[in-house]
């Protein structure tokens, strides 16, 4: 398998532009997560899902954020209107069924820098 | 105060010593993390722990639920070993500690 695959791998994008992130989980994964990851923050958990389904969405930051998981093989993380404190590395992870008793599968990340 | 404590922030070792980096948690946890992100950025899972002690080659995890304490022990330490090494814990959702920055001096 070719590991969760994220794209773009690095964007740079004006205030105010829409940024979209998209994910492809390994196959058969029923958990898909959104992480991001600052040096001021660490690493922040934004939303996850089970079998498509949002579970936890306490961890967007606020509404310009959002996501989705049309289908078992993709999901997107949107940022409408963007702004520069949302530059950071957003990882994409997804783990097998059990969820908590499995290990998790990370991305490579996307970097994001607004500017 | 964070739910996820780790120590050290830093370390640097010589090649060949044998490195402990400590995690505590604060929250009852269904599962806990060890996580490896090396300087380009990528992130591996180590291990996942809910009791007692995993080795894979020469890493070793182990967990003390009673005592919320997980230890990540690293054998004959190597300069590919140098990374960040991150804690995390599966609570309803998951809480990382800030990482600890490890260099293995050749």
């Amino acid at each position: 398998d070719a590991g969760v695959i994220q794209s773009p791998r690095h964007e740079v994008t004006e205030m105010g532009q829409e940024v979209t992130l998209r994910c492809k989980p390994i196959s058969g994964h029923d958990y898909l997560f959104w992480y991001r990851q600052t040096m001021m923050r660490g690493l922040e958990l934004l939303i996850y899902f089970n079998n498509n389904v949002p579970i936890d969405d306490s961890g967007m930051p606020e509404d310009r954020f959002s996501a989705k998981m049309p289908n078992a093989s993709f999901s997107t993380l949107k940022i409408q209107p963007s702004e520069p404190r949302d530059s950071a590395v957003y990882f994409c992870a997804s783990s097998p069924r059990t969820g908590a008793r499995n290990t998790i599968y990370f991305g490579e990340g996307s970097w994001l820098t607004v500017v | 105060k964070n739910e996820v404590e780790q120590s050290p922030q830093n370390l640097t070792a010589q090649e060949g010593e044998f490195i402990t980096i400590n995690c505590s948690y604060s929250v009852g946890i269904s599962a806990l993390h060890w996580l490896q992100q090396h300087p380009g950025g990528g992130i591996v899972s180590l291990f996942m722990l809910s009791s007692g002690k995993k080795k894979h080659g020469r890493l070793i995890a182990t967990i003390n639920i009673q005592e919320k304490h997980s230890s990540l022990h690293i054998t004959a330490s190597h300069p590919r070993d140098s990374a960040v090494y991150i804690c995390a814990v599966r609570y309803n959702d998951m809480r990382f500690g800030a990482g600890t920055r490890l260099t293995v001096k050749p």
